[in-house]
């Protein structure tokens, strides 16, 4: 049974690029949501996938922007990258419908900005 | 605006006793919560959860202690064991505008001496 796998493990980046970070969920999922756990704090919400379409977004401006393929991976995308957005970047599948089960997690990808 | 807080960065245990892990949130719409445990390098690991309708839930040696009128819940683990050492996170999950989403603690550090 595949869990959430993400891709890459790690990422060494410039101010001002852009970045893509890939998930897929673990089988039987069709949610994907996104977190970003900056160092000592805990995951914060990014946004939330589900019909290939963004459900809901937390408190992260418009340069972090996501996508959902129909085979339910999904990718995030990050443009004009800052010194503030290096942090460990999680991705959580979930099941549609099966409200209160909890979302299971990938091992993250760690991006530094330089 | 913290809506989940873990008011203890960091616990030590001794093996054999008692581990207990505090949150506290302030959102009354959150009506399910979770732990989870991280090692290093790894993705939050789901633990135990529990819904508003509850005021315990029990898994082995780990028990979530819920009270809703002070909007607090607790984790204990009993006996603490060399391999619990890990972050422990404490989230809080709801229903959203349409998605569910969860907000989670800064984390304690929990270590097990032998």
């Amino acid at each position: 049974d595949a869990g959430v796998t993400q891709s890459p493990t790690h990422l060494i980046k410039t101010r001002g690029q852009q970045v893509t970070l890939r998930c897929s969920p673990k089988s039987g999922h069709d949610t994907v949501s996104w977190y970003q756990q900056a160092l000592g704090q805990g995951p914060q919400f990014i946004f939330q996938y589900y019909e290939e379409e963004e459900r809901q977004r937390g408190n992260f401006p418009d340069r972090f922007s996501g996508h959902q393929y129909p085979n339910y991976s999904s990718e995030l995308n990050v443009n004009a990258l800052l010194l503030g957005d290096s942090a460990l970047y999680l991705c959580a599948s979930s099941l549609a419908g099966t409200y209160n089960q909890p979302q299971h997690f990938g091992d993250g990808t760690r991006l530094s900005i330089l | 605006d913290q809506q989940v807080k873990q008011n203890s960065p960091s616990l030590s245990v001794q093996e054999g006793r008692i581990s207990i892990l505090n949150c506290d949130y302030t959102n009354s719409m959150f009506d399910y919560f979770l732990w989870y445990k991280k090692y290093p390098a790894e993705g939050p690991t789901f633990l135990i959860s529990i819904s508003s309708i509850k005021d315990k839930n029990e898994d082995g040696r780990f028990t979530v202690f819920l009270n809703k009128s002070a909007k607090h819940l607790s984790l204990h683990i009993v006996p603490s064991q060399p391999g619990d050492s890990a972050v422990y996170f404490c989230a809080a999950g709801g229903w959203f505008l349409g998605a569910q989403k969860l907000v989670f603690g800064q984390g304690t550090r929990l270590t097990i001496n032998p």
